[in-house]
């Protein structure tokens, strides 16, 4: 298994709160991801980082912010949580930043009330 | 407007026969794709990979095919078993997109003894 862990596992919040999930990888991988799932739609990027303080926004990136101040840590947070937002979210890391593998935490199981 | 799309939501076989889960692209920039399994409240496992110069990938009991006039690719199981049973969720990137990768709905497979 790619060491990566995700937390929390599992939140419900409020609507209107700040959320920050976190991920952390044991890799040294240079790249990281942040997905969310929904029913009939698979996983889409939210967003992404090929760098300490490189991140870039994937297809919806509306209402997420990301930061990364260290190789190890991915942090995605929901800045005023919505009903919207409520999915799973799975961390994602990559060794290059062509033609690999890219390898899955166990996600994030966030509810929004 | 979904760039990768796995046209089955199901799938059920019998154990012992063969499994063979489809996916279709529209973009022709993509050129590596790759299969995952997802379990229930776990993260997506990578199965197996295929790049564009090829049109045949074989691992064990998985093989993956790649037909690009037709911007369409399979996975085949054989033979299939009960522990096979998961959603699979077919995934396309391209060279120099950071290893972003585009996702299917994905095709529940059900393999019953």
């Amino acid at each position: 298994d790619a060491g990566i862990t995700q937390s929390p596992r599992h939140k419900v919040t409020e609507t209107g709160t700040p959320v920050t999930l976190r991920c952390h990888q044991t890799e040294n991988h240079r790249y990281m991801y942040w997905y969310r799932q929904d029913p009939g739609h698979g996983l889409r990027l939210i967003h992404y980082s090929y760098g300490v303080k490189d991140t870039d926004k994937g297809e919806v990136s509306d209402g997420y912010s990301v930061s990364r101040s260290k190789t190890e840590d991915f942090l995605l947070t929901l800045e005023s949580a919505t009903s919207s937002q409520t999915s799973v979210y799975f961390c994602a890391i990559s060794e290059n930043y062509s033609g690999n593998t890219i390898y899955f935490g166990e996600g994030s199981w966030l509810t929004v009330v | 407007d979904q760039q990768v799309k796995q046209n089955s939501p199901s799938l059920s076989v019998q154990e012992g026969r063969i499994s063979i889960l489809n996916c279709d692209y529209t973009n022709s920039m993509f050129d590596y794709f790759l299969w995952y399994k997802k379990y229930p409240a776990e993260g997506p496992t990578f199965l197996i990979s295929i790049s564009s110069i090829k049109d045949k990938n074989e691992d064990g009991r998985f093989t993956v095919f790649l037909n690009k006039s037709a911007k369409h690719l399979s996975l085949h199981i054989v033979p299939s078993q009960p522990g096979d049973s998961a959603v699979y969720f077919c995934a396309a990137t391209f060279s120099g997109g950071y290893n972003k990768l585009i996702f299917g709905a994905g095709t529940r497979l059900a393999v019953h003894p």
